[in-house]
């Protein structure tokens, strides 16, 4: 299958800052990529869709402003959270696709915010 | 009602033994069908990924589509102690810009 990165995979902040998380298709060009969240044994929240070129489309109740997404090349997607606070403590996960049916997940991010 | 429903589990098997996980949903617009493992801590991994009725085999993976009934499965031959994962199966509509709608997720124990 297809291979998709993301860094760092572990970060732990301060509550005020900012943090970047970088997305990426490592040998295929990923038309749409998705940025979710999980919660421990909870199955994975769909935050955002991004495609290439274009603004993020936010699912409800997911502040756009909190968690800006740039998706700036095919193979490259960043999920910045602003003015982190431990409550966007959490596991974020990213996955890059360029057909409706393979849908290829990275490792993963854990955020901790101190 | 969840669009897409998935037993929880735990499912203990012992090793060897064939694990089966099913999902079943409404939305009869969903047109691709895939299931996924996940390790602790881990991003899933794309095990298996089907767009028709019927059985799609891949070494010890079955995939199974009943879209008439809006029930899918997943069989797990010879399973082994590194099978033991959750397993969330997951489906799309092609309308929809390809966003996986997820069932909840198994979690599968193999135990030697």
């Amino acid at each position: 299958g297809a291979v998709v990165s993301q860094h760092p995979s572990r970060v732990i902040c301060k509550s005020g800052t900012s943090v970047k998380i970088e997305c990426r298709s490592l040998d295929f060009q990923a038309t749409t990529m998705f940025w979710y969240r999980q919660f421990p044994k909870q199955s994975l929240m769909l935050m955002a869709t991004s495609n290439e070129g274009s603004k993020a489309t936010y699912e409800q109740g997911v502040e756009k402003d909190k968690f800006l997404i740039n998706h700036a090349s095919l193979t490259l997607s960043t999920l910045t959270v602003t003015s982190a606070h431990p409550e966007d403590s959490s596991f974020y996960i990213c996955s890059a696709t360029s057909t409706p049916y393979e849908q290829y997940f990275g490792p993963g991010t854990r955020l901790t915010v101190t | 009602q969840k669009e897409v429903e998935q037993d929880p589990g735990p499912l203990s098997v012992p090793e060897g033994a064939i694990v089966s996980l099913n999902c079943t949903y409404s939305n009869s617009a969903f047109q691709y069908f895939m299931w996924y493992r996940q390790y602790s801590r881990k991003g899933p991994e794309l095990l298996m990924y089907t767009y028709s009725s019927g059985n799609k085999e891949d070494g010890r993976f079955t995939a199974q589509v009943d879209k008439s009934s809006k029930y899918i499965s997943l069989f797990i031959r010879d399973s082994q102690p590194s099978d033991s994962a959750t397993y969330l199966c997951a489906m799309s509509d092609k309308a929809a810009g390809n966003k996986l709608t997820f069932g909840g997720g198994t979690r599968v124990l193999v135990k030697p």
